[in-house]
């Protein structure tokens, strides 16, 4: 079964902090790995994509890992901002990709929580 | 920019209602899909549709049924709400992109409707 695990659940931190949350998965064929953001009332919005030949990608202060061998990814806020307080979205497609529906997989989310 | 809209933010239904959620975007996206998304659950995907007229199933389609009969726009039906339908339900369109030697479905989601039923 295809799964998607996020840790920590949730995370405090001070305005100005760095943070790093944790994916793992057991998603096969794996295709791509996805990191969304979700403030509160709203849908989730993509931060960054990466295929298995990609370990590392930057969106601003946000910077994502892939490490396909152990299947895990991390997500890394450099200089955190009251504005990153949201959920942040694990996902993962399996499947050929291309131009057809690759099916998603969904952790359930890291709720980090930036305190001035 | 890729607009997707949901006719609501907010609906409070009594069980048995049949209830309508619809969903439009602008971007002529061949994909749309619609999910439900509970505390710790994550989202899950209820249908897609892939072309006008087409549809399949997702993980949870139980209890619910779509409608596409214009490229635009994807609804979303319960035939007989009932309570442990509560939840929120999100919407998405989808194109493929390039990226790294490979393409993919990019999703991008609409704001959300927070679904009560009573």
């Amino acid at each position: 079964k295809n799964q998607v695990e996020q840790s920590p659940q949730s995370l405090i931190i001070l305005e100005g902090k760095n943070c790093t949350l944790q994916c793992n998965y057991t998603v096969s064929p794996f295709s791509n790995l996805r990191w969304y953001k979700q403030d509160t009332g709203r849908g989730p919005v993509s931060l960054t994509i990466m295929t298995f030949s990609e370990n590392t990608k930057s969106n601003g202060r946000y910077t994502a890992t892939l490490d396909a061998d152990t299947k895990q990814s991390s997500l890394h806020i450099t200089a955190s901002q009251l504005s990153d307080s949201a959920s942040y979205i694990c996902v993962v497609s399996a499947g050929a990709g291309g131009t057809s529906y690759g099916k998603l997989t969904f952790g359930q989310g890291t709720i980090l929580t930036v305190h001035p | 920019d890729v607009k997707v809209t949901q006719s609501s933010r907010y609906l409070v239904k009594r069980t048995g209602e049949k209830v309508f959620l619809e969903c439009v975007q602008d971007m002529d996206h061949e994909n749309m899909f619609w999910y439900r998304q509970d505390p710790g659950l994550g989202l899950r995907l209820i249908y897609f549709s892939y072309d006008v007229k087409m549809k399949e199933k997702g993980d949870i389609p139980e209890g619910y049924s779509v409608s596409r009969e214009k490229k635009e726009r994807f609804s979303l039906i319960l035939e007989s709400a009932s309570t442990n339908q509560t939840s929120m339900y999100l919407c998405a369109s989808s194109l493929s992109i390039e990226s790294g030697g490979a393409s993919y479905n990019e999703q991008f989601f609409g704001p959300g409707t927070r679904l009560t039923v009573l």
